[in-house]
């Protein structure tokens, strides 16, 4: 089976540049999840969708990031303008509907000169 | 919110040794599970435990779910190259389906 599908694995842009990552769920999983991993603060969760739904975007850093899910086999997450601070590696995950077991994509690897 | 401490922060191990790391939290939590990253991939989900005092195994790996409820333990038995990498633990509170992670041990294996 497909496990979770990102692109691109990886991006570098310059500063001042829309940067768009792609997020392909397992297929069934009702709940998907953007995380932003960095040396300094580990794992950070962005936003999480069920159903397509966002739930929860407090974890956005700021206006200059959106996620959108248009179907349940679709999210991206757009950062615009983007900036140097934004380099990290993103992550997708999904999962089934509470039960909390998260399966990643393999990442979304971010510079930003 | 909650936080999860984990520790130790890194190891440096030599090739059949055995491993353990520990994860507390101030918060008492329903659910734990224990991931592990690769280098340049994705956490993968190696365990999962979901009753206090429940001892699970998957290889050389076993995690325990410690009796107070606010504390996991993963231990690795005769590591090898391959076990190198950032272990995760992460937590679960009753009615939430959204982890807390830890910020991870990484694990080094000298052979």
């Amino acid at each position: 089976d497909a496990g979770v599908i990102q692109s691109p694995r990886h991006e570098v842009t310059e500063m001042g540049q829309e940067v768009t990552l792609r997020c392909k769920p397992i297929s069934g999983h009702n709940s998907l999840f953007w995380y932003r991993q960095t040396m300094m603060r580990g794992l950070e969760l962005l936003i999480y969708f069920n159903n397509n739904v966002p739930i929860d975007d407090s974890g956005m850093p700021e206006d200059r990031f959106s996620a959108k899910m248009p179907n349940a086999s679709f999210s991206t997450l757009k950062i615009q303008p983007s900036e140097p601070r934004d380099s990290a590696v993103y992550f997708c995950a999904s999962s089934q509907y509470n039960t909390g077991e998260l399966f990643f994509g393999e990442g979304s690897r971010l510079t930003v000169l | 919110g909650q936080q999860l401490n984990q520790s130790p922060q890194s190891m440096f191990i030599q090739e059949g040794e055995d491993v353990s790391m520990n994860c507390t939290s101030s918060s008492i939590f329903n659910t734990w599970l224990w991931y592990k990253q690769d280098p340049g991939e994705g956490p993968v989900l190696l365990i999962a435990l979901y009753k206090a005092g429940e001892l699970t195994s998957n290889g050389r790996l076993t995690a325990q779910f410690g009796i107070t409820r606010k504390d996991s333990f993963l231990n690795i038995s005769a590591s090898i190259p391959s076990d190198v990498g950032i272990y995760f633990c992460a937590g679960l509170t009753g009615g939430s389906y959204i982890p807390t992670f830890g910020r991870g041990t990484s694990l080094i294996v000298h052979p």
